[in-house]
């Protein structure tokens, strides 16, 4: 089983419309979360951290959920402009490590 | 908000020749520097963990040899890719953590290497 696991996609979304991604963790330890942006051929963009209480940015929420090891983002609203990968990190130890998912791929179509 | 810089873009090589790629923090102090390595439609690999004024940290499965590092001062790590082959093309994506914040890592916009 993969450290960090993720949904490749793609997800084809209406504009407009809302989608949500999930992301699995297998270390229980891990304190430190993030979701990331990448655009293709590009490096990765922070997004948002997740904090264990959720937090939300303007269209986007996050949530973390500890019993069950995943985090969550939601997009509202989506735009063209979303159209990325969308990577979830995990840290691994006190040196900031991250793991890294494979991404999921999201494709607003107008 | 922090920037890493990193050098060169993209570089093509012939088979057997070593590469440079420098990672460098332009406005704050890296202690702790990441490499990481990224195949087409596959997630972030890394590759080492470099520390200032010490030894990398290698990731299981990477040739310490074959991709050397050096972080020799708090703003500047280097990748060489020595004796590159045709299955060393990816791209390789530098980041840094900046000693006054926790958790995020700044990212360097990516080198992208292809071995003839």
């Amino acid at each position: 089983r993969k450290e960090v696991e993720q949904d490749p996609g793609p997800f084809n979304v209406p504009e407009g419309a809302t989608v949500a991604f999930n992301c699995t963790y297998s270390n229980s330890a891990s304190q430190s979360f993030f979701w990331y942006r990448q655009d293709c051929r590009k490096e990765p963009k922070l997004l948002m951290s997740v904090y264990s209480s959720g937090n939300e940015d303007g269209r986007f929420t996050a949530q973390l959920n500890r019993a069950s090891q995943y985090i969550s983002l939601l997009i509202r609203d989506s735009k063209l402009s979303d159209s990325a990968t969308y990577l979830c990190a995990v840290n691994r130890g006190s040196n900031y490590q991250l793991i890294w998912g494979a991404g999921t791929k999201l494709i607003i179509k107008p | 908000g922090a920037v890493v810089s990193q050098h060169p873009s993209w570089v093509i090589c012939k088979s057997g020749t070593s590469v440079k790629i420098e990672c460098r923090s332009l406005d704050f102090q890296a202690t702790t520097m990441f490499w990481y390595r990224q195949f087409p439609k596959q997630s972030l690999m890394l590759m080492a963990t470099s520390n200032e004024g010490s030894k990398a940290t290698y990731e299981q499965g990477v040739e310490k040899d074959k991709f050397l590092i050096n972080h020799a001062s708090l703003t500047l790590s280097t990748l060489t890719v020595t004796s590159a082959h045709p299955e060393d093309s990816s791209f390789y994506i530098c980041s840094a953590r900046d000693r006054r914040f926790t958790g995020e890592l700044f990212f360097g916009e990516g080198s992208r290497l292809t071995v003839l």
